[in-house]
């Protein structure tokens, strides 16, 4: 199975502030990475696709980048409403693998 | 619009077997692709198996041994079943779509189901 290792675990940042997340697979996992927002008591949400590509209706100061086993997910001028986990999940290979998840707070 | 909705007993006994079925509407079976996805309390994502929409399937291997899905394209539903539970498979269970031109990303899922394996 490919694993996740996403990082870090948790984040703490201040509103308007950009941050980062980061996920590294196991092996080349093609651009085949999806980002989701998971908000407390909900289901995930899909931010991301293809490594970068923005799905409909998703801010635009969400972006994806990476290729290869490295791969990350920026969100510009943090928001409240951004206060959720966030995951990443590869689907080169069956299974499908989630990374761990960071949880993003506002400091 | 697209919607997924998960039902089942909150509550089974280890050793049992977990039925649920996943509910769609604003989509056809017949042209979409199931996912059944497990997230243990305060924990990630597990995905546990797909059913596609020729009804082929494909799981985990992780618990494959345990585990079926199926589907009723007439009711819109999709079911699983997964035997000999055990504490570990307490969770919250969600199906999702494999979403249109999204690659394996899942862009429609469900509210989710608890389940917790107790006596």
């Amino acid at each position: 199975d490919i694993q996740m290792t996403q990082s870090p675990a948790s984040l703490s940042a201040s509103l308007g502030e950009t941050v980062t997340i980061e996920c590294r697979a196991s092996e080349d996992i093609y651009n085949g990475l999806a980002w989701y927002q998971q908000k407390p008591g909900k289901s995930p949400q899909l931010l991301i696709y293809n490594a970068n590509s923005l799905h409909t209706g998703v801010p635009s100061r969400f972006s994806g980048s990476g290729s290869g086993t490295q791969y990350s997910l920026k969100i510009n001028s943090l928001q409240s409403e951004d206060v959720a986990s966030y995951f990443c999940q590869q689907y080169y290979d069956y299974p499908f693998t989630f990374g761990s998840g960071t949880k993003l707070e506002i400091k | 619009q697209v919607q997924l909705k998960e039902s089942g007993p909150g509550l089974v006994q280890p050793s049992q077997t977990l039925s649920l079925t996943c509910t769609v509407s604003g989509l056809s079976l017949t042209s979409n692709s199931v996912s059944w996805i497990r997230q243990p309390p305060g924990k990630g994502l597990e995905w546990m198996g797909v059913i596609w929409s020729n009804g082929g399937t494909d799981y985990n291997s992780a618990i494959k041994s345990r585990l079926s899905i199926s589907r009723d394209t007439s009711k819109s539903q999709v079911f699983l079943k997964m035997n000999s539970l055990q504490t570990e498979d307490t969770a919250m269970y969600f199906c999702a779509r494999k979403g249109i031109r999204r690659g394996g990303s899942f862009d429609y899922w469900g509210q989710g189901v608890m389940v917790t394996v107790s006596s």
